[in-house]
């Protein structure tokens, strides 16, 4: 059962455009949610994470924006880039069990 | 800092043959993570140790596979034995807990191929 739903599955967003990855969970046991970013031969990477009494978080280009009664949770990347060029993973953790439940992934590529 | 070291990075056996990952994690953390990574299914948690104690392994899809830790700086996936249905990339991850929100920090991954 797929306890974290993301989409899209692929997106192309042209440079210095906006990129919106979307993820929504059912467990409310959920109390923690990263993004983590994976590039080609590589391992996952945290990219940026946040609370769910917090409604949104930013660092540098990225934004997580979180509606805990919706229980939905969003990866905005401004002014995208080339180099953004990979694929994205949120995550919920079970704060009780300590497990990390990751979405299926979205492959994001920037074109100039 | 090495980070999560993996090895084999690449891996190719034939069905029915024993295959054994191996992964050391990064100093002074404590709790350790194999995830599998395939197309259909995604990235998913196999079983996490903590102080070299396997505290979850329901994730561990059968008992041909097998994982021990037997010191806080290496561990070891078995798949044995090996079957095509195992092709995936496996992933170590480790982290200090200190928190469950702690980072996982994830080693660069060992892509099996089963024949």
């Amino acid at each position: 059962q797929q306890q974290v739903k993301q989409s899209p599955q692929s997106l192309i967003v042209q440079k210095g455009g906006i990129s919106i990855i979307n993820c929504a969970y059912e467990n409310t046991a959920f109390d923690y949610f990263p993004w983590y970013q994976q590039f080609p031969g590589k391992g996952p990477a945290l990219l940026i994470a946040i609370r769910p009494d917090v409604s949104e978080k930013k660092e540098g280009r990225f934004t997580i924006s979180f509606n805990k009664s919706a229980k939905q949770f969003s990866l905005h990347i401004m002014d995208s880039q080339p180099g953004d060029s990979a694929t994205y993973f949120c995550a919920a953790l079970n704060f009780g069990n300590e497990k990390l439940t990751f979405g299926t992934g979205t492959r994001l590529t920037i074109i100039p | 800092d090495a980070g999560v070291i993996q090895s084999p990075r690449h891996e190719v056996t034939e069905m029915g043959q024993e295959v054994t990952l191996r992964c050391k994690p990064i100093s002074g953390h404590n709790s350790l993570f194999w995830y599998r990574q395939t197309m259909m299914r995604g990235l998913e948690l196999l079983i996490y140790f903590n102080n070299n104690v396997p505290i979850d392994d329901s994730g561990m899809p059968e008992d041909r596979f097998s994982a021990k830790m037997p010191n806080a700086s290496f561990s070891t996936l078995k798949i044995q034995p090996s079957e095509p249905r195992d092709s995936a990339v496996y992933f170590c991850a480790s982290s200090t807990r200190r928190s469950p929100r702690d980072e996982q920090f994830f080693g660069p991954g060992t892509r099996l191929t089963v024949l």
